[in-house]
C-alpha cells in the first residue's frame, strides 16, 4: 500500500519570506500523481498544485513551485513571497492512476505566517 | 453555483445512536470519497464510489455504510458500531481521467455526547 509521509507538523515563516514543505512517499507503482492541497481554518480543501510522475518539469502555479524528486520519492512544496493568506494546514496527497482514482494523504504540516 | 454541498455543518449524537451525513454534488462527477479527518492523522479513506449503485471500503470503512443511489448523492452513516466517531468529515468528488483534481465539501463536525 502507499504510505505518504509529511515529517514537519508545523512550520512558521516571516512574511514575504520563503517557506518549503516536505513530503515523501512509498510506492512501487510507475504511474501516479501527486498534489498539494491546503486547507485553511475554513477548513475548505482547495488544491494548490498537482504533479505527473512522468513529467520531469517541476510543476509552478505561481507564488507555489514544487521539487520532485522521483528516484527520492520527494515532492516538497516551495512557497515565495508568503502571504498571510497563505497560513493554513497543507496536505500532501498521492493517486495512483492503476484502478480506483483513490487520494492517500499525508499527516499535515500547519504553516503560520508572522506578519 | 457548481460543488459538493455537506450537510449538517455540525452534528450531535448520543452514544448508541446511529447518524447520516449528508454529501451532494452537481459536478456531474462519477466517483465520490468519504474521508475522515484528526488531529494529526490526515485524511483517511473510508468509503469510495466510482459509479452509481456500486461503492468499495476504503482503510477505515469500520463501523460505516454508504449508499449510491444516484449519481449526485453519497451519504454516510455512521453506525453505533464505531467506536470513536467523533471527527470532522469531508466528503470529495471527481471526475475520471489522468490527474483531475478532488473537489471538497466544506465538511461535517461530528460530536458523539
Amino acid at each position: 500500500a502507499q504510505t505518504v509521509t509529511q515529517s514537519q507538523p508545523e512550520m512558521s515563516v516571516q512574511e514575504a519570506e520563503t517557506v518549503t514543505l516536505s513530503c515523501t512517499y512509498d510506492t512501487s507503482e510507475s504511474d501516479y500523481y501527486l498534489f498539494w492541497y491546503k486547507q485553511p481554518p475554513s477548513r475548505q480543501m482547495i488544491l494548490v498544485i498537482r504533479q505527473e510522475a512522468y513529467k520531469q518539469q517541476n510543476a509552478t502555479e505561481n507564488r507555489f513551485s514544487v521539487n520532485f524528486q522521483k528516484a527520492a520519492k520527494s515532492f516538497s512544496l516551495k512557497i515565495s513571497d508568503s502571504q498571510l493568506g497563505d497560513a493554513a494546514m497543507y496536505f500532501c496527497a498521492y493517486r495512483s492512476e492503476l484502478g480506483a482514482q483513490k487520494l492517500v494523504f499525508g499527516q499535515g504540516t500547519r504553516l503560520t505566517i508572522n506578519p | 453555483d457548481g460543488g459538493i454541498t455537506q450537510s449538517p455543518k455540525y452534528l450531535f449524537r448520543k452514544e448508541g445512536q446511529n447518524v447520516t451525513l449528508s454529501c451532494e454534488q452537481n459536478l456531474n462527477h462519477d466517483a465520490m470519497y468519504w474521508y475522515r479527518q484528526d488531529p494529526g492523522q490526515g485524511l483517511r479513506l473510508i468509503y469510495y464510489s466510482q459509479i452509481v449503485n456500486d461503492f468499495q471500503k476504503g482503510d477505515i470503512a469500520e463501523g460505516y455504510s454508504v449508499s449510491r443511489e444516484k449519481k449526485e448523492s453519497f451519504p454516510l452513516t455512521v453506525t453505533s458500531a464505531q467506536k470513536n466517531p467523533t471527527a470532522f468529515y469531508l466528503c470529495a468528488s471527481s471526475q475520471q481521467g489522468r490527474g483531475t483534481e478532488a473537489f471538497f465539501g466544506q465538511g461535517t463536525r461530528l460530536t458523539v455526547v
